[in-house]
């Protein structure tokens, strides 16, 4: 079974309006990390926000908020006032707290298009 | 720029050839990871490091592997090349390997083999 998944594989939105990046995941850990990633045309992956699993605020990080329902086991990313800028691909990826292993697990990813 | 350097930015080689990718973490890093990025696979999770000791393994080839120098920077050797190893190879950095230490991820080598 996939442990993330992103079930947007494109989006567009209109330039300044908000966008939600859908992203479920499944663990059976208590302890586990969430985060997403943005990936432009060049290439390079971007770290744009994090929220651990006992956190009860939702994270936030400029434009960029995560809107973490853990009974549901989603974890969403909004961008507010999108900006041309944000076109690129968007990973959400997690990190579970069981063992030693700290890589992240990352889902398919959605590639988001702002349109002018 | 996230202060993860790697190089070369590109390489192009043949099948049954050797290659070393280098990675220098973020100053201060003690972790460093590698993940390889495909059409058909995605990124997934290589191998990981800690202060010069292997820590995890994930879906590394029996024909690829890699260190991680005093230094904390890193290497991973990628042997008997083929076709299906050509992908975008990244390096990521932390701090520590706990759940709350964000991964900066270098801006990958793009590994072509022909």
């Amino acid at each position: 079974a996939q442990k993330i998944t992103q079930t947007q594989p494109g989006m567009f939105v209109q330039e300044k309006e908000a966008v939600t990046l859908d992203c479920t995941y499944d663990t059976s850990d208590q302890s586990y990390g969430l985060f997403w990633y943005k990936q432009p045309s060049s290439g390079e992956m971007i770290f744009l926000i994090y929220q651990g699993s006992y956190d009860e605020q939702n994270a936030t990080e400029g434009r960029y908020s995560l809107n973490f329902q853990k009974a549901r086991k989603s974890a969403n990313l909004v961008i507010s006032a999108s900006q041309l800028g944000d076109s690129a691909m968007y990973f959400c990826a997690m990190r579970e707290g069981g063992g030693s292993q700290g890589n992240l697990i990352f889902g398919k990813g959605t590639k988001l298009s702002v349109k002018p | 720029d996230s202060g993860v350097t790697q190089t070369p930015k590109h390489l192009i080689t043949a099948t049954g050839q050797r290659v070393t990718l280098r990675c220098s973490p973020r100053s201060g890093d003690l972790s460093v990871y590698w993940y390889q990025q495909s059409l058909d696979q995605g990124l997934q999770f290589l191998i990981q490091y800690y202060n010069g000791e292997e820590r995890a393994k994930g879906n590394i080839l029996e024909r690829f592997s890699a260190q991680q120098f005093p230094d904390l920077h890193s290497e991973l050797n990628l042997s008997s090349l083929e076709l299906g190893d050509s992908a975008l190879y990244f390096c990521a950095s932390s701090a520590g390997a706990t759940l709350a230490d964000t991964q900066y991820f270098g801006p990958g080598t793009r590994l072509t083999v022909l």
